[in-house]
């Protein structure tokens, strides 16, 4: 039973960039939730994806972005991308319906804005 | 508003007894989550609280009084392999967000 992937797992990337994070949700889950994850810090909220449409969403400003796909997969996409977008960017998935209390992590993809 | 405090860092001893505390300030309560993040590593799942009391699994286990607004967690029996971050957690009432501490760094010594 595959856990929840992320790809890449590391990113370098230049100020002004575009970037999209991938990520397959564990077996028999609907719903991804992404987080940002700044050294030292806890994670993040950014938003939450649920029948392909964004339920959910954290204090992120627009150019974050993303998009959920039949398959329950989910892309994050950072547009014009600056020195603070530098961190861990974590993917969980979880079942859509109660109880989904659990969420599972995925191994993070490291981005790094220079 | 939602806040959580941890304490940053906790320094014990293999084989002893750690407890690791949570308080946090919500408009509502929706559970508790316990995770633990190891350096470099995704954050897994330890414990889930929503009503008062111990909720026991294991050398870990999870405290909960809502009307303090006070969690802790406590691990026992204390191995290497516990050196980590751990993370406390609330869902914020009403919608399907998270909200997390800073985490607490534990350092497990021999």
């Amino acid at each position: 039973d595959a856990g929840v992937t992320q790809s890449p797992t590391h990113l370098i990337k230049t100020r002004g960039q575009q970037v999209t994070l991938r990520c397959s949700p564990k077996s028999g889950h609907d719903t991804v939730s992404w987080y940002q994850q700044a050294l030292g810090q806890g994670p993040q909220f950014i938003f939450q994806y649920y029948e392909e449409e964004e339920r959910q969403r954290g204090n992120f400003p627009d150019r974050f972005s993303g998009h959920q796909f039949p398959n329950y997969s989910s892309e994050l996409n950072v547009n014009a991308l600056l020195l603070g977008d530098s961190a861990l960017y974590l993917c969980a998935s979880s079942k859509g319906r109660p109880p989904n209390h659990e969420q599972y992590f995925g191994p993070g993809t490291r981005l790094t804005v220079t | 508003g939602q806040n959580i405090d941890q304490p940053t860092e906790m320094t014990a001893t293999e084989g002893a007894i750690v407890q690791i505390n949570c308080t946090y300030q919500t408009s509502g309560f929706n559970g508790l989550f316990w995770y633990q993040q190891h350096a470099g590593e995704a954050p897994t799942f330890l414990s889930y609280n929503v009503l008062d009391g111990l909720e026991e699994k294991g050398r870990f286990s999870s405290f909960l009084s809502r009307s303090k607004g006070y969690s802790y967690l406590l691990l026992k029996e204390l191995q290497m392999k516990d050196s980590a971050s751990y993370l406390c957690a609330v869902r914020d009432p009403g919608t399907y967000k998270y909200i997390f501490g800073t985490g607490t760094r534990l350092k497990v010594l021999a």
